[in-house]
């Protein structure tokens, strides 16, 4: 069963919009989670991160909200770029009896920017 | 270069065969992770060092699979027997010594490993 999961597998979005990916998790005992970014041939750069404790975190361009109720999380990117172009993967840590280290990752959605 | 290297980068082998894959760390990093990205998948957790603790194996998916980290630094991911079903990309990542709950792990490019 899949703890995590990025329902779209591609979203295409212009220039200067605004991009929003989407992740749902079923495990309640997630209590961080990451967004990473991959291009081609290269391996995961961490974006950016939020704590359970939070709703809401903010790093220039992108911002990442959670919904615990919910069990939703959501990266907005804004305004969009054509380098913005890349698989982003939704990532969730805390479920493993206080054993942090263990990264449960969605399967990931492929942005594309058009100029 | 400062970041988390692997090699090699591509692998093509017979199933059957015996297959190492390395990675390097980045230096000063304590804890160190394998995972795997199969087609379409996202990145399943294989194994974790920490330090001189003991590796938590509990993601290895059978025991064709086995890993060991020398001296703390460099590691090595073997897979016995290979089957088309370990064609993945493997990929390495690192990260500074768990002092919090929470940690962002760096990634190495990975190995792409395709078992005829």
């Amino acid at each position: 069963d899949q703890q995590v999961k990025q329902n779209s597998p591609s979203l295409s979005v212009q220039e200067g919009r605004i991009s929003i990916l989407n992740c749902d998790y079923t495990n309640s005992m997630f209590d961080y989670f990451l967004w990473y970014k991959k291009y081609p041939a290269e391996g995961p750069t961490f974006l950016i991160s939020i704590s359970s404790i939070k709703d809401k975190n903010e790093d220039g361009r992108f911002t990442v909200f959670l919904n615990k109720s919910a069990k939703h999380l959501s990266l907005h990117i804004v305004p969009s770029q054509p380098g913005d172009s890349a698989v982003y993967f939704c990532a969730a840590s805390g479920d493993s009896g206080g054993s942090n280290y263990k990264l449960t990752f969605g399967k990931g959605t492929l942005l594309t920017v058009n100029p | 270069g400062a970041g988390v290297s692997q090699s090699p980068s591509n692998k093509v082998t017979e199933k059957g065969k015996d297959v190492e894959l390395r990675c390097d760390p980045i230096s000063g990093h304590t804890a160190l992770y394998w995972y795997r990205q199969s087609l379409g998948q996202g990145l399943e957790f294989l194994i974790y060092f920490q330090g001189n603790s003991a590796p938590d194996k509990s993601g290895l998916p059978s025991d064709r699979f086995s890993a060991e980290r020398t001296g703390g630094s460099v590691s090595t991911l073997t897979i016995q027997r290979t089957q088309q079903e370990d064609s993945a990309v493997y990929l390495c990542a690192s990260s500074p010594a768990l002092a919090s709950s929470y940690n962002e792990q760096f990634f190495g490019p990975g190995t792409r490993l395709t078992v005829l």
